[in-house]
């Protein structure tokens, strides 16, 4: 059975910090990788998406991927308090086949 | 990105009603809708995957006959709970895949009380 892990939180930071959120898979085979944001009541934004190992930037978001380790993170520059949400980690094993999310990480931002 | 449209955004209902919820693609044909349920603090549990002109395909330990799902158009699909109780209370979105292989666009998502 595919699993996503993540720490529930809450993770506290303050503003201008560094945000770093973590996420385990269970499938050796998993082939895509998403980070979606969550604001309380309403539905997922994605913010990244990353297939290959290494780092992929934008902006102020760095996602991470270790294939080998089955670990995704998902950092966050600078952060503001307009960041506190619900972070989702997604995996997907190929393209056409269905997003499994972790549980998600409560992210609070601290002015 | 994909705008995918789902009404009513909240819903409250006697417990043995039977409640729809619609999502709509406006922009694009989505021959594939995924609908999700979200209950308070959980993940996002895939219910089922519904294919346009087909029948859907639902995960175990999802009662077909309860959570009926009808894709009759490319952009148009519609979730109905029927009799529903208080357990189905819950948050539930529909979704459709974007350009990018595994990318999702989400619905507003709708939010079921059941009483």
């Amino acid at each position: 059975q595919k699993e996503v892990e993540q720490n529930s939180g809450p993770l506290s930071v303050p503003e201008g910090a560094i945000a770093s959120l973590n996420c385990t898979y269970s499938d050796r085979g998993s082939q895509s990788f998403f980070w979606y944001r969550q604001y309380s009541g309403k539905s997922p934004e994605l913010i990244m998406f990353i297939y290959s190992n290494g780092d992929k930037e934008d902006g102020r978001f760095t996602a991470q991927l270790n294939k080998a380790s089955q670990y995704v993170s998902l950092l966050i520059r600078d952060s503001q308090p307009s960041d506190s949400a619900t972070y989702l980690c997604a995996v997907s094993f190929s393209g056409n086949t269905p997003l499994v999310f972790g549980k998600g990480t409560r992210l609070s931002v601290i002015a | 990105g994909a705008v995918v449209s789902q009404h009513p955004s909240w819903v409250i209902c006697k417990s043995g009603t039977s409640v729809k919820i619609e999502c709509r693609s406006l922009d694009f044909q989505a021959t594939t809708m995924f609908w999700y349920r979200q209950f308070p603090k959980q993940s996002l549990m895939l219910m089922a995957t519904s294919n346009e002109g087909s029948k859907a395909t639902y995960e175990q330990g999802v009662e077909k006959d309860k959570f009926l799902i009808n894709h009759a158009s490319l952009t148009l699909s519609t979730l109905t709970v029927t009799s529903a109780h208080p357990e189905d209370s819950s948050f539930y979105i529909c979704s459709s895949m974007g350009g990018t292989p595994g990318e999702l666009f989400f619905g507003e998502g709708s939010r079921l009380t059941v009483l």
